[in-house]
């Protein structure tokens, strides 16, 4: 299993500030992924962060307003910036961990955001 | 288009009344459908991964069963300490490691 932690859990920012969210996994993997749940919906995958290049993106999220970093292979972290209400949300980072031929992915508790 | 599809939105049950949930999908090849609980301010907790037709798994109450069109996930004798969203989620050959989630249903169990 893995355990992965979030900071901050959670934030209240202003308009047009940025706030860089850190995950921390207790084991060593390969890629990383960061997730949006806006309020009532659910998970949206933003972008895989990987070790050693650049984080690849989903449609609809770009690197200017979602930078990642990747320093190791147990940490990342997910930059928000120049918010606006619209980015409200639950941001969750997640790792698979591959066993034989299975997978289990896992899912950090959350950084709840909230701009006004 | 991969599309990930769980119905009912909402689910209320009786504590010890059985029911199942819906989790239909299209996806281009499936690497595997992952089951998740998620109480309320809090991320997802895994439940089950299933690959192929005709497999099943079960945890305590639950159980998940998936075809080549959906899954199900069955509450058999639900407790109000079973009240959660459950999602649903997929991962296809080519994303490996991607998850493309269900919109959940959430169920809330009455003593």
């Amino acid at each position: 299993s893995a355990v992965i932690s979030q900071k901050p859990s959670r934030d209240i920012c202003q308009r047009g500030t940025s706030l860089t969210i850190q995950c921390q996994v207790d084991s060593q993997v390969t890629m990383m992924f960061w997730y949006r749940q806006q309020p009532g919906q659910s998970l949206t995958l933003i972008a895989t962060a990987n070790q050693g290049s650049e984080a690849t993106y989903e449609s609809g999220f770009v690197i200017d307003k979602f930078p990642i970093s990747r320093p190791n292979l147990t940490f990342s972290t997910l930059t928000v910036s120049n918010m606006s209400p619209e980015d409200s949300s639950i941001y969750l980072c997640s790792v698979t961990l591959r066993g034989g031929s299975t997978e289990t992915q896992y899912f950090g508790p959350g950084t709840r955001l909230l701009v006004l | 288009e991969d599309q990930v599809t769980q119905s009912p939105e909402a689910l209320r049950l009786q504590e010890g009344e059985s029911s199942s949930l819906n989790c239909s999908y299209t996806v281009s090849g499936l690497r595997g459908l992952f089951w998740y609980r998620q109480d309320p301010g809090k991320g997802p907790e895994f439940l089950f991964t299933l690959y192929s037709a005709g497999e099943e798994k079960e945890k305590e109450r639950l159980k998940a069963t998936l075809t080549k069109k959906e899954s199900f996930l069955h509450i058999t004798a639900p407790k109000p300490e079973d009240s959660a969203t459950y999602l649903c989620a997929v991962m296809t050959t080519d994303s490996w490691g991607k998850l493309q989630f269900g919109a959940g249903t959430q169920v809330v169990v009455t003593p």
